[in-house]
């Protein structure tokens, strides 16, 4: 059964650094998305694409934070520089879209960050 | 804006007991509604949506969840429960309009005793 990849599965940095992270979703899913999930709380949306465009990207700290998905396939969130408070679980998901609301969206495994 | 409250953040069991996740939101349109299951550094897996139709709505692993739209509630189900059901269950919310954006709760874990 395809997945969501994700990479690395577990990052730690000191605070200032930048960090990456990347996403590759369900083969021919055209929507993509990036979710922070803080520990004891539910994911929270941070940017999602249909194909390389950016659809919603509203709760995307931008002075620090960006993601892009250039060729529409594969995706990377990078953090510059790295705070305390982002300490979070971030999650990637893909759905078949681009039909709405109904489509199921798929997680990946996550990548758990760590600044110290 | 949609919002979505867990009314409860752990929930112990026994074995083989019957166990309810309460769901409420609160939306000024319509919605749609997802109960998903995360078991220990997983990501999320879905258990059942409601889109439409019967408001009874059966999902994998032998969960169930009814929605309430008078209640404007969607609580999640199991007769009886494993000790593999031991995971954090999220529900969460997306309106008809516009993007797929999915509203989860803060999760609710449901641990099972043996």
């Amino acid at each position: 059964e395809a997945e969501v990849a994700q990479s690395p599965r577990y990052k730690i940095t000191e605070k200032s650094q930048a960090v990456a992270f990347w996403c590759d979703p369900i083969s021919g899913h055209a929507t993509l998305y990036w979710y922070r999930q803080i520990l004891g709380q539910g994911p929270e949306l941070l940017v999602q694409f249909q194909d390389e465009s950016v659809v919603d990207d509203s709760q995307l700290p931008k002075d620090r934070f960006s993601a892009e998905r250039l060729k529409g396939v594969d995706s990377t969130l990078k953090i510059q520089p790295a705070e305390l408070g982002d300490s979070a679980m971030y999650l990637c998901a893909s759905s078949l879209g681009p039909s709405g609301n109904t489509d199921t969206q798929y997680f990946g495994p996550g990548t758990r960050l760590t600044v110290l | 804006a949609q919002s979505v409250t867990q009314l409860d953040s752990q929930v112990p069991v026994f074995e083989e007991a019957p166990v309810e996740l309460r769901c409420n939101y609160s939306s000024s349109v319509s919605v749609y509604l997802f109960w998903y299951v995360q078991y220990p550094n997983q990501g999320l897996q879905l258990l059942l949506k409601y889109l439409s139709g019967s408001t009874l709505v059966k999902g994998i692993n032998g969960f169930e969840a009814e929605f309430n739209k008078s209640q404007t509630s969607f609580h999640l189900r199991k007769p009886s429960v494993h000790i593999s059901d031991t995971a954090e269950y999220f529900c969460a919310v997306s309106n008809f309009l516009g993007a797929q954006k999915l509203v989860f709760g803060q999760g609710t874990r449901l641990t099972i005793n043996p």
